[in-house]
């Protein structure tokens, strides 16, 4: 079964440093997500990708969050500077039709610690 | 007010039981609805789509009422393995998803 890549899967950062997460969506997926979850919560949508442009990014935290995806493939989101608040479950998701509801694939997370 | 809203539980209920969960979303324009499993410290995962006309899946029973913008989960004979947090998830506009904060369901022997 094809799997949504993500790296790393766990890091610990300090806080006002900078911290990246990487994404390799299911090949062939146009559409990626990145979702933020904090422990206790639903996933929250930061960044939707279509090829590589942004469709929506009205819940990133533009001051401090990135999110790449230059050839429309993999993706990066990076924090810059990392905050004690950023502490969560970064969650990469893609689809190869997201009109059809079932077609979205969750990778494993990455799981950030401020310290 | 959130757009999806659960009731975060826990429901410890005892093996064997039937359990109902509920979601309630405010945005009358959402076009699909569904259920989705999340074990501890893993990703979300599809556990079933919700159709205006009801839909089962084994023990599982999934409901949506378009007009009171309302959805519910009933799980039957549940099962140790049952113990998860399940999300509610509408889909709207632009083909987002949006994720309720989860209920989460303890099984107990």
């Amino acid at each position: 079964e094809a799997e949504v890549a993500q790296s790393p899967r766990y890091k610990i950062t300090e806080k006002s440093q900078a911290v990246a997460f990487w994404c390799d969506p299911i090949s062939g997926h146009a559409t990626l997500y990145w979702y933020r979850q904090i422990l206790g919560q639903g996933p929250e949508l930061l960044v939707q990708f279509q090829d590589e442009s942004v469709v929506d990014d009205s819940q990133l935290p533009k001051d401090r969050f990135s999110a790449e995806r230059l050839k429309g493939v993999d993706s990066t989101l990076k924090i810059q500077p990392a905050e004690l608040g950023d502490s969560a479950m970064y969650l990469c998701a893609s689809s190869l039709d997201p009109t059809v509801g079932y077609g979205y694939t969750f990778g494993s997370g990455t799981r950030l610690t401020v310290v | 007010r959130k757009e999806v809203e659960q009731d975060p539980g826990p429901f410890n209920v005892p093996e064997g039981a039937t359990v109902a969960f509920n979601c309630t979303y405010s945005n009358s324009a959402s076009q699909s609805f569904f259920w989705y499993r999340q074990d501890c410290r893993k990703e979300p995962k599809l556990l079933m789509s919700v159709y205006s006309s009801g839909n089962e899946d084994g023990r599982f029973t999934a409901q949506l009422n378009r007009a009171s913008q309302y959805i519910s989960l009933l799980i039957r004979d549940s099962k140790l393995s049952d113990s998860a947090t399940y999300l509610c998830v509408v889909k709207g506009a632009g083909n987002m998803l949006t994720f309720g904060g989860g209920t989460r369901l303890m099984v107990k022997p």
